[in-house]
């Protein structure tokens, strides 16, 4: 299978403080992975593009320095909601790219994470 | 701007019957498309993806794909109560990676 891990999988935290989200490929590796978040009852918003060994790419309208991604190896990708306020309340969803047997485009999500800031 | 829309929904079938989910694509230049199914409150899982004119088989679920029209589909036989879900319709191939996703159609099977 491909099975793509995400932790924690509900954070609560208070306005002004950071929280980090963990994305890990349990079975495969994964160049590349990608986040998104997702308001309730709307489709998935990309965030960023996020590539093993090399800088994020974040999508118009994305705040660098207000998400940091760091993809750090092969399996593991991690979101940073840097200085979290209320509008930043959202369910946090991770994918990762599985490129065995051809499949160059295929993306497994994780659980996600659901946010909440107070 | 690289689209792919979905009829938002909600779609309603009897339990048993054959839901039909359609979707289309502006981009000409995908070249793999897929299907995911979001339970309410979850993450969405991929159900199937086609990059092949024609049909493609899996259990009580068929994609087909019409490139020349831009076209694809999801077609489940014999719906059950727990295919009630949203379905997300995703193109790739020409987006360095990324997929472009559908708005997704909201499914509703009635026992």
């Amino acid at each position: 299978g491909a099975v793509v891990s995400q932790h924690p999988s509900r954070v609560i935290c208070k306005s002004g403080t950071s929280v980090k989200i963990e994305c890990r490929s349990l079975d495969f590796q994964a160049t590349t992975m990608f986040w998104y978040r997702q308001f309730p009852k709307k489709s998935l918003m990309l965030m960023a593009t996020s590539n093993e060994g090399s800088k994020a790419t974040y999508e118009q309208g994305v705040e660098k320095d207000k998400f940091l991604i760091n993809h750090a190896s092969l399996t593991l990708s991690t979101l940073t909601v840097t200085s979290a306020h209320p509008e930043d309340s959202s369910f946090y969803i991770c994918s990762a790219r599985d490129a065995r047997g051809g499949q160059q485009e295929t993306q497994y999500f994780g659980p996600g994470t659901r946010l909440l800031v107070l | 701007q690289k689209e792919v829309e979905q009829n938002s929904g909600p779609l309603s079938v009897p339990e048993g019957a054959i839901a039909s989910l359609n979707c289309t694509y502006s981009d000409r230049g995908s070249q793999s498309f897929f299907w995911y199914r979001q339970y309410s409150g979850k993450s969405p899982e991929l159900i199937m993806f086609i990059y092949s004119n024609g049909d493609k088989e899996d259990g009580r679920f068929t994609a087909q794909l019409n490139k020349a029209s831009q076209y694809v589909s999801l077609l489940i036989r014999d719906s059950q109560p727990s295919d009630s879900a949203t379905y997300l319709c995703a193109s790739g191939g020409n987006q360095g990676g990324k997929l472009i996703f559908g708005q997704g159609t909201e499914l509703s099977v009635k026992p």
